[in-house]
């Protein structure tokens, strides 16, 4: 019954490797995000997807590319993985409300360790 | 730049006591501002809201106000519990079509038994 799950929760790999995070929520909901916490514990966005357009592209290196599928669905694909992609990666949902309501539901987090 | 900032990285509490959190943010554009707590290992996750045009909301032990003028909102948990203890992140949403959360960079809360 979890509402939003990632894929894996940890992952570790060599530099230059490509890797892919795979996130799905079950609310039925619109919208769907990646942010990246680093390690002064920010958590910024990164991309955001409302009906699977691409709705927020914040200053992110071009080897990151979201894909989603469809509604449920949002895929974090990373190209020649680099040390300072090193973080805790969320995905989170959201049902666009009116009143401008955005009440966010986040997954546990991916761990990547690039060595 | 910091447009969401939560200055107190840490924050003691007794059990019972009043825990107070506190957010200031900069931007006159956000509208809609929210709390997330968060445990070690886990996703953070929603605990309350207020909508700009509030000063005040009120759920169980929680408590969020917001003083616009001030451009500060602050979080009252009472009474406060152990399993209280988490990373409480304020959040704020601004007025683009995309209601993207700007985050701070959160606060520990330990509420000591």
């Amino acid at each position: 019954d979890t509402a939003v799950s990632q894929t894996p929760k940890y992952l570790v790999t060599q530099m230059g490797n490509d890797k892919s995070i795979k996130c799905e929520q079950n609310l039925g909901h619109d919208t769907m995000y990646w942010y990246k916490q680093d390690s002064k514990k920010f958590l910024k966005i990164m991309f955001s997807y409302n009906n699977k357009e691409l709705i927020i592209n914040e200053t992110v290196p071009n080897r990151f590319s979201p894909k989603s599928p469809d509604k449920a669905h949002l895929n974090l694909h990373i190209n020649s993985l680099e040390l300072g992609d090193s973080a805790v990666y969320f995905c989170a949902s959201s049902q666009r409300l009116s009143g401008g309501r955005n009440e966010q539901f986040f997954g546990p987090g991916t761990r990547l360790t690039v060595l | 730049d910091q447009q969401v900032k939560q200055n107190s990285p840490s924050l003691s509490v007794q059990e019972g006591r009043i825990s107070i959190l506190n957010c200031d943010y900069t931007n006159s554009m956000f509208d809609y501002f929210l709390w997330y707590k968060k445990y070690p290992a886990e996703g953070p996750t929603f605990l309350i809201s207020i909508s700009s045009i509030k000063d005040k909301n009120e759920d169980g032990r929680f408590t969020v106000f917001l003083n616009k003028s001030a451009k500060h909102l602050s979080l009252h948990i009472v009474p406060s519990q152990p399993g209280d203890s988490a990373v409480y992140f304020c959040a704020a949403a601004g007025t683009g079509s995309a209601r993207q959360l700007t985050f701070g960079s959160g606060t520990q809360l330990t509420v000591l038994p």
